[in-house]
């Protein structure tokens, strides 16, 4: 049972430059999202997904891109990295519930820095 | 104004000894969820207990109780005989709209950093 797969782990780059997070889930999960880590600030929502084709933004969506194109996988893509950009990134999914809802699943996530 | 507010930055607990991590949360939503994490410094996240608005009562796991004051709006976690590895972070998070199959989203407080002494 892989859960949820990040890759990379570790990322350094410069002002400028352009990447994409990995994410891919195998728990044929609907929701996908991810998350910035700074410390001090828990947790905060970037943008999400609640199935292939449908995204949307969350908290703190500025500077990034998001597409979804299977059900899978949910990739990151930063445009153009800022300093303001360093942090743990996490990515999490779950099923979609009318009823008693399941927790957030998390991968282990990507640590960033931009110089 | 904070969704979720987690007051106590650090705590410290002598070990076999019981602690409880506060988070109080702000809605108007009357069908909600309430989720613990810990996070250990190796990073990951991890799922502990659930708490949800309509339970009449309060959630257990193992070690882990939540303390649901719905009037205070408050959902505490107690651990009980804490153990060296329970240091860690850990984050209380709401999720709104529950019933009506609304948004996944989870909101998080901004975390409590535990420490058990030996």
């Amino acid at each position: 049972n892989a859960g949820v797969t990040q890759t990379p782990k570790f990322q350094v780059l410069k002002t400028g430059q352009s990447m994409t997070l990995q994410c891919a889930q195998d728990m044929n999960h609907e929701y996908m999202s991810w998350y910035r880590q700074d410390p001090g600030m828990g947790l905060r929502l970037i943008h999400y997904s609640v199935g292939a084709g449908i995204t949307d933004q969350g908290e703190v969506p500025n500077g990034y891109n998001v597409s979804r194109s299977t059900t899978e996988d949910f990739p990151l893509r930063l445009l153009s990295a800022a300093p303001s950009q360093t942090s743990v990134y996490f990515c999490a999914s779950t099923l979609i519930s009318g009823g008693v809802p399941s927790p957030l699943h998390f991968g282990n996530g990507t640590r960033l820095t931009v110089t | 104004a904070q969704k979720i507010t987690q007051t106590q930055p650090g705590m410290f607990v002598q070990e076999k000894e019981a602690v409880t991590l506060d988070c109080t949360y702000d809605t108007s939503d009357p069908s909600y969820g309430l989720f613990w994490y810990k996070q250990p410094s190796s990073g990951e996240m991890i799922f502990l207990i659930y708490q949800g608005s309509y339970d009449q009562q309060n959630a257990t796991e193992g070690r882990y109780s939540l303390n649901f004051q719905k009037a205070r709006k408050s959902a505490n976690l107690v651990i009980s005989a804490s153990q060296l590895g329970d240091s860690a972070m850990y984050f209380c998070a709401m999720r709104e709209g529950i019933t009506q199959g609304g948004s996944e989203k989870l909101v998080f407080g901004k975390g409590t950093k535990l420490t058990v002494n030996p």
